[in-house]
Order: C-alpha cells, then sequence, then structure tokens
C-alpha cells in the first residue's frame, strides 16, 4: 500500500508568481484536501475533491484552484502569489463514509520572496 | 463559528502522564481526532473519539470526552522521549468534508 506522495518537496518562488504542487493519494482513496499550514500553526484547510469535483472550500481566494484526476491525484495551483503565501502545503487523502481520518503528505515547503 | 483552541506548550519529565486540553466548537462534529505531527514530516492520526463516547482508550493513550463543555483531552501515560512533537486537536464540520485543526501543543519530554 503506497502513502501520500507530495513534489516538490521544497521550493522558492517571487512575488506574483505561479506555483503547481502535485499529490498522488493514497491507494483506495477516492478524497483528496490541501491544508496550508503557516509557521507556528495548524493546517488550515483550502478545499477537498472528491470525483474530480470541489466538494467544500475554505477561506481561501479564487487564486487557489485545484484539480484531481481519474486516478485520484491532484495538483493545487496557487496564482499571483504573495508573500503570505509561504507555508508547508500539506495534502491529505481519505475515504468518504468512513471516519474521516486523514492521511497527510510530508508536505511541499514553499518559499515567496 | 468554527474553531479548536489548545494550550501551545507541555513539558513533562520521561516517565511521567502527559495532558493535552483542547476546547471546540462545533457541537455536532461526528468525530474528533489528535493528530502527531513530528519535525519535517505531515501529520499522522493518533486516535480518534465518536462523538456519542465518552472515553476512548489506546495503549498509552486515553482521551477523554465532555460534550457538554466542548473539552476533548488526551492523556500519554509512561511519556517517552519519542513523544516529543507537536499534538493537533481536530474536529469534522458538519457537512464531513472540513478537518478543522487547532494550532497545536508542542509538548517537550525531558529525560
Amino acid at each position: 500500500e503506497t502513502g501520500v506522495t507530495q513534489s516538490p518537496t521544497h521550493l522558492i518562488k517571487t512575488r506574483g508568481q505561479q506555483v503547481t504542487l502535485r499529490c498522488s493519494s493514497q491507494s483506495g482513496h477516492n478524497t483528496v484536501s490541501w491544508y496550508q499550514q503557516a509557521l507556528g500553526q495548524g493546517p488550515q484547510f483550502i478545499f477537498q475533491y472528491y470525483r474530480e469535483e470541489e466538494n467544500g472550500r475554505g477561506n481561501f481566494p479564487p487564486r487557489f484552484s485545484g484539480l484531481q484526476f481519474p486516478n485520484y491525484s491532484s495538483e493545487l495551483n496557487v496564482n499571483a502569489l504573495e508573500l503570505d503565501d509561504s507555508a508547508l502545503y500539506l495534502c491529505a487523502s481519505s475515504l468518504i463514509g468512513t471516519t474521516g481520518e486523514l492521511f497527510f503528505g510530508e508536505g511541499s515547503r514553499l518559499t515567496v520572496l | 463559528g468554527e474553531d479548536v483552541e489548545q494550550s501551545l506548550f507541555l513539558s513533562v519529565r520521561e516517565g511521567d502522564s502527559s495532558v493535552i486540553n483542547c476546547t471546540y466548537t462545533d457541537s455536532s462534529s461526528t468525530y474528533l481526532y489528535w493528530y502527531k505531527q513530528e519535525p519535517g514530516a505531515g501529520l499522522q492520526l493518533l486516535t480518534y473519539i465518536f462523538s456519542n463516547m465518552d472515553m476512548k482508550q489506546d495503549q498509552r493513550l486515553t482521551v477523554l470526552l465532555n460534550k457538554k463543555d466542548k473539552h476533548l483531552s488526551l492523556r500519554i501515560a509512561d511519556t517517552q522521549t519519542g513523544d516529543s512533537a507537536i499534538y493537533f486537536c481536530a474536529e469534522i464540520n458538519t457537512g464531513g468534508f472540513k478537518t478543522i485543526f487547532g494550532a497545536g501543543t508542542r509538548l517537550f519530554v525531558k529525560a
């Protein structure tokens, strides 16, 4: 059973640029959620995808967008990067209709200069 | 509103018990969780409790839920240096699609 994998692990961008982060879900999971974790904070919910559709969204602007593919892998895209977007971005997969347990990847650390 | 609050730091001696406390706001949450995050890693589920339970025990871990006060606690018996990490309390929202995390309690275990 393969766990959740994310890429890249670290990246540096400048203000105004765009970034794409990638995630492969755990085998058998049909739902993927993305979280933003600023330094010293808990993860903040960005959105969730189920069956390739957005299934819920947190308090993030439209420049944060996502995709889920038929193989349940996912992307998080952030346009017009701002300094405050610097954070650890965590992908988590789960199986809908169960206990809601989230299986996290190790995250992609984004630094915006 | 949706909010989960927990104290930021806890320091214990090896072999003692650790108790991490949390308060939450969504009384309709079906599940409440404790996740653990080690340095440079993602979060890992430690344990969860269903909202109709008051207590759950899992080896060294004991979870207590007080629904009236919306208070959740995690007790770690015989705390070891390997337990040093950040512990997040979390609840799942009514719609079941969003897990809401606290800011995390950083546990330091002194040898």
